[in-house]
């Protein structure tokens, strides 16, 4: 079956600008998360959606990052202004259901953002 | 609070040699465990996990994990190690009931051939 996809790859942008990602996670899985890792850091989880509705955004900055999932599938994450602390990989990541039964999480590839 | 230790930033191992990374763990009930691999410019990839059962996991490539639950350890081992096994190795813990997946900070797996 086909992994999370995640688009674009690499992203380079000046600080203050706006950035968005794409992410379509693996067909069936009802729960989709967005995690920002940074160098030398574990991934952190920024917001975990269960179908179209937000379970956890406790972490996400929300003065300047904003997710949404229309439909249940597809999710975008949005970044805007965008800070130097910002520059991260930003990773997709999708499982079956809820995480609380032990379900695998899969990645994807991520998005890599450098802001100058 | 769940949190996750890995106390080592890196491992280095001849190849053909045993290795293990380190895990330890934190969650206030049961926990569920995982590993991830990260190779460089790569997203992270899945190579086993614990949920209940057997205390020994065996996952991808050749990778298996011991539960410990007196000593909240989660360590990584193979038996003999691949030039190819080098790469970033995370922990991570989910307390049973929770959603989030929590992180250890990584530790970077170095085969010397």
């Amino acid at each position: 079956e086909a992994g999370v996809a995640q688009s674009p790859r690499y992203k380079i942008i000046e600080k203050r600008q706006s950035v968005a990602f794409w992410c379509n996670p693996i067909s069936g899985h009802a729960t989709l998360y967005w995690y920002q890792q940074i160098l030398g850091q574990g991934p952190k989880l920024l917001i975990q959606f269960q179908n179209n509705g937000v379970v956890d955004d406790s972490q996400l900055p929300k003065d300047r990052f904003s997710a949404e999932r229309l439909k249940g599938v597809d999710s975008t994450l949005k970044i805007q202004p965008a800070k130097l602390e910002d520059s991260a990989v930003y990773l997709c990541a999708s499982s079956r259901r809820g995480a609380s039964d032990g379900n695998t999480i899969y990645f994807g590839e991520g998005s890599w953002l450098t802001v100058v | 609070a769940q949190s996750v230790a890995q106390p080592e930033d890196q491992v280095n191992v001849a190849e053909g040699n045993p290795l293990t990374v380190k895990c330890t763990y934190s969650v206030s009930g049961n926990p569920y465990l995982f590993w991830y691999v990260q190779y460089p410019n790569r997203g992270l990839q899945f190579l086993l996990k614990y949920i209940t059962g057997d205390n020994l996991v065996k996952g991808s490539y050749g990778f298996e994990a011991e539960f410990n639950k007196s000593q909240t350890s989660f360590h990584l081992k193979k038996p003999s190690a691949l030039v190819s096994d080098s790469a970033l190795y995370f922990c991570a813990v989910r307390e049973v009931g929770a959603d989030g997946l929590t992180f250890g900070k990584g530790t970077h797996l170095i085969i010397q051939p």
